[in-house]
């Protein structure tokens, strides 16, 4: 069947523009998480979502990040006024419920911020 | 967020000779550790999950040892090849979380 699909997989901005991210998990995941590399970096944490229960955002670096996710499936991340530092690798990952169940990556979304 | 270390952060190995590397994280209230192939340009895949204390478990050359009482997690490649070049992640995740802590990884380079 279909994995987990990205879009866009590319994203060149200027610095202060809005950026939005978008991930179409695997049909049947209650769980949908949202991770990112930076250059030189390991694997961040940033959100999930686990079905309709209130998203874990602990791992949102600051405010101009938010993610939603509707009706259960796809999942947007919003960076507001990106800044350099936002250029990084975004990576979303679905699994069924628990933690003992794999994660399914996308191919993920190179951010540019110039 | 646990606190997940990998070692050591990179090594490079012969074709054919095999080597191993390790996952260390916090025992307590362990749940579940995952290990992840990523390749270059590609997504990270999945390549074990593992519960329980003493589990092991293989797929084709590669294998995992399990140790929840001391917190470690040995991955094994018997007989490199090229292919296996990637950088291997772990995550640990914790009972009554969905949230993976995953580590900085070991970087694998196979040399022909």
């Amino acid at each position: 069947g279909a994995g987990v699909s990205q879009s866009p997989s590319n994203k060149v901005t200027e610095k202060g523009k809005d950026v939005e991210l978008r991930c179409d998990p695997i049909s049947g995941h209650t769980a949908l998480y949202w991770y990112r590399q930076s250059l030189g970096q390991g694997l961040e944490f940033l959100i999930y979502f686990q079905g309709n229960s209130a998203p874990d955002k602990s791992g949102l670096p600051s405010d101009r990040f938010s993610a939603e996710r509707t009706g259960g499936s796809v999942s947007t991340l919003t960076i507001q006024r990106t800044q350099q530092e936002d250029s990084a690798v975004y990576l979303c990952a679905s699994s069924r419920a628990g933690p003992a169940n794999e994660q399914f990556f996308g191919p993920g979304t190179r951010l540019t911020v110039l | 967020i646990l606190n997940v270390e990998q070692s050591p952060q990179s090594l490079h190995v012969q074709e054919g000779d095999s080597t191993n590397f390790t996952c260390s994280f916090p025992s307590s209230n362990f749940y579940a550790l995952h290990w992840y192939r990523w390749e270059t340009a590609k997504s990270p895949e999945a390549l074990f999950v593992m519960t329980l204390n003493g589990d092991e478990k293989k797929k084709g050359r590669i294998s995992a040892t399990l140790n929840t009482k001391e917190g470690y997690s040995y991955l094994y490649i018997k007989g490199s090849q090229p292919e296996d070049s990637a950088t291997y992640l772990c995550a640990s995740g914790p009972r009554n979380d969905y949230k993976l802590s995953f580590g900085a990884g070991t970087t694998v380079t196979v040399r022909a």
